[in-house]
């Protein structure tokens, strides 16, 4: 048990239609980060939120957005959404003391079609 | 730049054997290194880590690691393997110059043989 839990767990999505995927952390986890995993590959690091405010991104393109929110919820959004984008998306939650471990949910696999 | 490789796809190992999965590393300044393990249709599970301190490093499930400087290496060990241990592993170092984010290896799945 992680105590990080992502909603919906699956989804089937239409090319160019948009997804919202929601993560809840850890009560005192103000980083959040967001991961994807494609089928047969480790996980790529999206973004990263500490304390509400991005502050790093990975090789993603600006249709991949994020918010994080006070109660240590967050949100991963994605617009004109591609066959590529098909992946398990992994949240992932940690406190801010360098070097804790990072915990991760179960993801959400989206599927498009 | 911060990186690790696993060179093994896949490692078969019989049920109660010892078993290692390889992991090499590539940082700049102290390695923060990570282990974790996927079971089918799953999130990641963390299983151990290194910070600093023993080269031997103890974690869940019986699992360790040892931490080898000159080797640059990083190696996943279990002295008796069980049926149940057969999952993808993953080996990841954590990138705080810049980011925080994790790096991981493409992992390696863990056939136990009964």
């Amino acid at each position: 048990e992680t105590g990080v839990t992502q909603s919906p767990t699956h989804l089937i999505k239409t090319r160019g239609q948009q997804v919202t995927l929601r993560c809840s952390s850890q009560s005192g986890h103000n980083t959040v980060s967001w991961y994807q995993q494609a089928l047969g590959q480790g996980p790529q690091f999206i973004f990263q939120y500490y304390r509400e405010e991005e502050n790093g991104r990975g090789n993603f393109p600006p249709r991949f957005s994020g918010l994080q929110f006070p109660n240590y919820s967050s949100e991963l959004n994605v617009n004109a959404l591609e066959l590529d984008d098909s992946a398990l998306y992994l949240c992932a939650s940690s406190s801010d003391l360098a070097g804790n471990t990072i915990y991760f949910g179960e993801g959400s696999w989206l599927t498009v079609v | 730049a911060q990186s690790v490789a696993q060179p093994e796809d896949q490692v078969n190992v019989a049920e109660g054997n010892p078993l290692t999965v390889k992991c090499t590393y590539s940082v700049s300044g102290n390695p923060y290194l990570f282990w974790y393990v996927q079971y089918p249709n799953r999130g990641l599970q963390f299983l151990l880590k290194y910070i600093t301190g023993d080269n031997l490093v103890k974690g869940s499930y019986g699992f360790e690691a040892e931490f080898n400087k000159s080797q640059t290496s990083f190696h996943l060990k279990k002295p008796s393997a069980l049926v149940s241990d057969s999952a993808l592993y993953f080996c990841a170092v954590r990138d705080l110059r810049r980011d925080d984010k994790i790096i991981f290896g493409k992992g390696t799945r863990l056939h136990i043989l009964p």
